[in-house]
C-alpha cells in the first residue's frame, strides 16, 4: 500500500527556516512526482509547487520562488521541503502528495502524507 | 493564475439526501478537474479525477461531471461519514489551484 509520511509538528521564529520531509513506501519511488500543498488556518488549499523524485527537476509556484526549495534522497525514498525567511503568514499546514500519474506532474495528488504544522511565532 | 470557485460555501442536507456543489474555473481547463474530501484534521482525499472517474474504493454514491469550466459533484445519498469539506481542483495550468471548499453537513 503507498504511503506517505511526514515529519512532525514545527514552531519557528519570523526570519528562519523550516525542513519538512515526506517518506514515501510502496511503491517505487523514482517513478512518480511529490507535490507540496500547504493551507493556512481556516484557508484554501494552496499548491505550491513539485519534485521530479527520478531527475531532481523542481517546478515551483510564483508566490513561492526563492523561498521554498525542494529536495530528495532516493535512497532513503524521502522528499524535502524547505521554506526560508519565515514570516506569520507562513503558518500553516503543509502537505506531501504523490502524483497518480507516472512520471508527470500534471495529474491528480493521490495518497497525501499526513500534514505538518508549522507555526512561525515570536 | 486560473481561479476557482465553488457554489455553495455550506450545505446542510439530511442523511439520504441527494447533495449537488458546483464548481467553475475561469477559464477552460478542459476535463482536468479533480475532486477532494477533507475530514477535519485529516488530509485531503482524492475522490473524483479528470472530472468524472472515481478513484479506485471511493463508493459509488459520490459522481463529478463537467468539462471546459462548468462542473458538478453530486453525493447521491448522503452518509453520517460524508461530514467533510469539499474541494475542486485544476491541474490544466501551473499554478494549480483548488476551489475554496464546500462544508457538508447533517441537518
Amino acid at each position: 500500500q503507498v504511503h506517505l509520511v511526514q515529519s512532525g509538528a514545527e514552531v519557528k521564529k519570523p526570519g528562519a527556516s523550516v525542513k519538512v520531509s515526506c517518506s514515501a513506501s510502496g511503491y517505487i519511488f523514482t517513478d512518480y512526482v511529490i507535490q507540496w500543498v500547504r493551507q493556512a488556518p481556516g484557508q484554501r488549499l494552496e499548491w505550491m509547487g513539485w519534485i521530479n523524485v527520478g531527475n531532481g527537476n523542481t517546478k515551483y509556484s510564483q508566490k513561492f520562488q526563492g523561498r521554498v526549495t525542494f529536495t530528495r534522497d532516493t535512497s532513503a525514498s524521502t522528499a524535502y521541503m524547505e521554506v526560508s525567511s519565515l514570516r506569520s503568514e507562513d503558518t500553516a499546514v503543509y502537505y506531501c502528495a504523490r502524483s497518480q500519474n507516472v512520471l508527470t506532474g500534471y495529474s491528480p495528488l493521490d495518497p497525501w502524507g499526513q500534514g505538518t504544522l508549522v507555526t512561525v511565532s515570536s | 493564475d486560473i481561479q476557482m470557485t465553488q457554489s455553495p460555501s455550506s450545505l446542510s442536507a439530511s442523511v439520504r439526501d441527494r447533495v449537488t456543489i458546483t464548481c467553475q474555473a475561469s477559464q477552460d481547463i478542459s476535463n482536468h478537474l479533480n475532486w477532494y474530501q477533507q475530514k477535519p484534521g485529516k488530509a485531503p482525499k482524492l475522490l473524483i479525477y479528470d472530472a468524472s472517474n472515481l478513484e479506485t474504493g471511493v463508493p459509488s454514491r459520490f459522481s463529478g461531471s463537467g468539462s471546459g469550466t462548468d462542473f458538478s459533484f453530486t453525493i447521491s445519498s448522503l452518509q453520517p461519514e460524508d461530514i467533510a469539506t469539499y474541494y475542486c481542483q485544476q491541474y490544466d495550468n501551473l499554478p494549480f489551484t483548488f476551489g475554496p471548499g464546500t462544508k457538508v453537513d447533517i441537518k
